[in-house]
């Protein structure tokens, strides 16, 4: 069975440009969810999608945001870069039940962002 | 509010030697708790999880947990260390997965271990 597959695995843009990151759960898996991890931070919720729909968000400005397709694999996009966004963005996909462990989570192995 | 404390930034122990990893927390409901451990460059590894039932729960290669209600504890043990162990350990904690806990995991901010031969 196949891991949770993000790519790409490092990339460096500048200030002010955007970013797409992609993430293929686990087949079957219908729920991902987006972490950004920071020394300074640590591992910090981005948002959580299910069947194509946001279903919980965290606390990061309007400049992140993502979408689900109809095959569960999940794109993050940050706009308009700044250098605090340089971090290991991680993956996490789940089956999104209760009866079977929504937050079970299986992570990628991360993409690394550094931007200059 | 939610939260979850790792006491200890860095532990350093001889292989062979027994471990223990401290994770302390804060949730409103019944909590779900996770240990997961990450390898320089990698993604996060799910060692062991507790939902409810046994308060010791055994996980992969060889760790287990203790989940102590009273104490808000999740500690994370091995009897014996191998150098393969050496990585960063993070304890996290979780609702169910219903309304505003879907997919939203609070993390410790981890335990570094490295082994000595």
């Amino acid at each position: 069975k196949a891991g949770v597959t993000q790519t790409p695995r490092y990339l460096i843009k500048t200030r002010g440009q955007q970013v797409t990151l992609s993430c293929s759960p686990i087949s079957g898996h219908r729920s991902v969810s987006w972490y950004q991890q920071t020394p300074g931070q640590g591992l910090q919720f981005l948002f959580e999608y299910f069947s194509e729909t946001q279903r919980n968000k965290g606390n990061f400005p309007g400049r992140f945001s993502g979408r689900q397709f109809s095959n569960s694999r999940s794109e993050m996009n940050v706009s308009t870069l700044e250098l605090g966004d340089s971090a290991l963005y991680l993956c996490a996909s789940s089956s999104g039940t209760v009866s079977s462990g929504a937050n079970v989570l299986t992570f990628g192995a991360g993409s690394r962002l550094t931007v200059l | 509010a939610q939260s979850v404390t790792q006491p200890d930034i860095h532990i350093t122990v001889s292989e062979g030697a027994s471990l223990e990893l401290r994770c302390n927390y804060s949730y409103g409901a019944t909590p779900y708790l996770f240990w997961y451990v990450q390898s320089p460059g990698q993604g996060l590894q799910l060692l062991l999880k507790y939902f409810s039932g046994d308060t010791l729960v055994q996980g992969i290669k060889g760790f287990e947990a203790e989940f102590k209600r009273s104490q808000s504890s999740f500690n994370l043990r091995k009897p014996s260390v191998h150098w393969s162990d050496a990585a960063e350990y993070f304890c996290a904690v979780a609702g169910a997965g219903r309304g505003s806990t879907l997919g939203r995991l609070y993390f410790g901010r981890g335990t570094q271990l490295t082994v000595w031969p």
